[in-house]
């Protein structure tokens, strides 16, 4: 049972434009939920990451929304470049779970 | 600095070969982790280890074996090599199971 859920699966934008991934989840105890961007033939990396304390997270162009009793977080990426075209995961886990739940991925086009 | 290093970059094997796939990281983390990445499916957790010399299985371990030996290196395994485990392999560690997780650069193996 896939623990988080992402969609959509692709998306194009125009440069300048706004991105937006969404994601949720099911279990209330998570208590991390980090965003990760990954490059063709890289590695992912840590984009930016919240916890259920706040309901925003902003750096640079790049914001978490958190809603915590809807159970969904989203990543927004605001007047999008061609650079930031890549493939972006959502993630989730908590204390002592010993391991992360990723969504399947998004892959982002910005057209330029 | 390396941060997490992934031998090899690259690997071609012939079905029902067996080869090793060396993690190695210089953070001092407890956690460990190897995932397999393939097309739509996003990142999938094969096994992972909390410390030296423990182990314990994700979501798709069948056909392969780690081990942790050293805190700082996690070793996968494929025993017996099948087409199905073409993919690209990514080890990754973090200090907590709530903190961020650093990834390697990844493997890419094809089983012909």
């Amino acid at each position: 049972q896939q623990q988080v859920k992402q969609s959509p699966q692709s998306l194009i934008v125009q440069k300048g434009g706004i991105s937006i991934i969404n994601c949720a989840y099911e279990n209330t105890a998570f208590d991390y939920f980090p965003w990760y961007q990954q490059f063709p033939g890289k590695g992912p990396a840590l984009l930016i990451a919240i916890r259920p304390d706040v309901s925003e997270k902003k750096e640079g162009r790049f914001t978490i929304s958190f809603n915590k009793s809807a159970k969904q977080f989203s990543l927004h990426i605001m007047d999008s470049q061609p650079g930031d075209s890549a493939t972006y995961f959502c993630a989730a886990s908590y204390p002592f779970g010993n391991q992360f739940y990723f969504g399947t991925g998004t892959s982002l086009t910005v057209i330029p | 600095n390396a941060g997490v290093t992934q031998t090899p970059k690259f690997r071609v094997l012939k079905t029902g070969q067996s080869m090793t796939l060396l993690c190695a990281q210089d953070m001092n983390h407890e956690y460990m982790y190897w995932y397999r990445q393939d097309p739509g499916m996003g990142l999938r957790l094969i096994h992972y280890s909390v410390g030296e010399g423990t182990t314990a299985k994700g979501e798709v371990p069948d056909g392969y074996n780690v081990s942790r030996l050293k805190k700082q290196n996690f070793l996968l395994g494929l025993e017996s090599a099948a087409p199905s485990q073409t993919s690209v392999y990514f080890c990754a560690s973090s200090y907590s199971s709530d903190n961020e997780q650093f990834f390697g650069p990844g493997t890419r193996l094809t089983v012909l």
